[in-house]
């Protein structure tokens, strides 16, 4: 069983609406993460967060630390957001924070015009 | 110089061939990353290196041989490969081992016939 889970697995959006992404996980972490890969491609970091929000452009991500959950949004999506959003962690193993990260299983996003 | 890459972009070999994947980067990180990623599934960590030693292997089979020869360069050798290693390989880098930041390539893509 993934220790990170994403929801949803799929998702189609018309250009312009807002899009949220979900992430959640099941024990203590350091830092998360949410990545950008395009078809084909390498993997871009969006953000890194170990607590509270962070706004970049139209993307803004929020992480709830007692929650154990995480989102990204999308403001005024555009066909080129089209790519899979993965959502990464940084557990706490054992003496101390360590730098593997575990990966949700993505959320492929196409945004139609 | 905030990149990291990787060539070949895409490579196709033979079970009995030997060939090489190589990573390169020149923002004074030391710690590297090999990661595999099957189609539609979340990349899975192979190796690590910190200041060019190996650090962790992941369980992979010694059909891959990972090499640090410096610490902006990263190879790793394939030998007798099988066709379900098949996949898109993905090298990240980062200040440290335990740095939070990850900056991942664009990956080569590998077909093994």
């Amino acid at each position: 069983k993934n220790e990170v889970e994403q929801s949803p697995q799929n998702l189609t959006a018309q250009e312009g609406e807002f899009i949220t992404i979900n992430c959640s996980y099941s024990v203590g972490i350091s830092a998360l993460h949410w990545l950008q890969q395009h078809p084909g491609g390498g993997i871009v970091s969006l953000f890194m967060l170990s607590s509270g929000k962070k706004k970049h452009g139209r993307l803004i991500a929020t992480i709830n630390i007692q929650e154990k959950h995480s989102s990204l949004h999308i403001t005024a999506s555009h066909p080129r957001d089209s790519a899979v959003y993965i959502c990464a962690v940084r557990f706490f193993d054992g003496g101390g924070a360590t730098n593997k990260l575990i990966f949700g299983t993505g959320t492929l996003l196409a945004v139609q015009p | 110089d905030t990149e990291v890459t990787q060539t070949p972009k895409h490579l196709v070999m033979g079970m009995t061939n030997k060939k090489s994947l190589k990573c390169e980067q020149h923002m004074g990180h030391r710690a590297m990353y090999w990661y595999k990623q099957k189609a539609k599934k979340p990349p899975e960590l192979m190796f690590v290196y910190s200041y060019e030693k190996l650090s962790i292997n992941e369980s992979v089979p010694s059909r891959f041989s990972p090499e640090c020869p410096n610490s902006s360069l990263l190879n790793l050798h394939l030998h007798a490969l099988q066709p379900e290693d098949s996949a898109l390989y993905l090298c990240a880098s980062s200040h440290m081992w335990t740095s939070k930041t990850q900056y991942f390539g664009p990956g080569t893509r590998l077909l093994v016939l």
